[in-house]
């Protein structure tokens, strides 16, 4: 079946530091790929995507690249803030299966002052 | 804010009891999803509707039920409710079923089950 492992946190960094969130993914296919970031309280929102292999998604200084050989879709942001703290799910969701998300079981991401 | 609303937010109820949970869906879309966030089990897909039928049944207990009615709004059922059915339980919807298109999701209900 499908599944998605994600690195586990927390990870606690300063303001302006470099974040890593590592993801991999089992799959049959060819599945698009997803973050999701949820804050406190809230819902989880849609960071980027990316539907095919090579595709880089980015959105709000945060980026990820499908990498078919390695199974991967590692997050990344080059300078933290403070509101940055949440937690970031990686999903995926198989093309033909009707939207289903598969979810990695989040990584919640402290960023200090 | 995803423009899909749940209701109520936040349930206490007692094991045994019976609840409903309720979502409406962004204005166009057609697809429903319920999962379920438990901080042992992360989050789980329950099921999915589209135009009001069932498409898809992910880990959704039998002593659980939804629908989706004429006006697109969902319903999750949940009966003869146990202790380990405390959780977040969040509503997605988006405007096709087509893998690719984002999910948009509620901010959630949370059942408390004393």
């Amino acid at each position: 079946g499908n599944s998605v492992t994600q690195m586990e946190g927390p990870v606690t960094l300063s303001e302006e530091a470099f974040l890593t969130i590592n993801c991999t993914y089992t799959a049959t296919g060819y599945p698009s790929l997803f973050w999701y970031v949820q804050y406190p309280g809230e819902g989880l929102q849609l960071l980027l995507k990316a539907t095919k292999a090579d595709d880089k998604g980015s959105n709000k200084g945060f980026e990820a690249t499908y990498r078919k050989e390695t199974t991967s879709f590692h997050l990344e942001k080059g300078s933290v803030q403070v509101s940055d703290s949440a937690v970031y799910f990686c999903a995926l969701s198989p093309k033909a299966a009707g939207n289903k998300l598969t979810f990695g079981g989040g990584t919640r991401v402290l960023v200090k002052p | 804010d995803s423009g899909v609303t749940q209701t109520p937010k936040h349930l206490i109820t007692a094991t045994g009891q019976r609840v409903t949970l309720r979502c409406s869906p962004r204005s166009g879309d057609l697809s429903v999803y319920w999962y379920q966030q438990s901080l042992d089990q992360g989050l789980q897909f329950l099921i999915h509707y589209y135009n009001g039928e069932e498409r898809a049944k992910g880990n959704i207990l039998e002593r659980f039920s939804a629908q989706q009615f004429p006006d697109l709004h969902s319903e999750l059922n949940l009966s003869s409710l146990e202790l380990g059915d405390s959780a977040l339980y969040f509503c997605a919807s988006s405007v096709a079923t087509g893998g690719g298109s984002p999910l948009h999701f509620g901010n959630g209900t949370r059942l408390t089950v004393t």
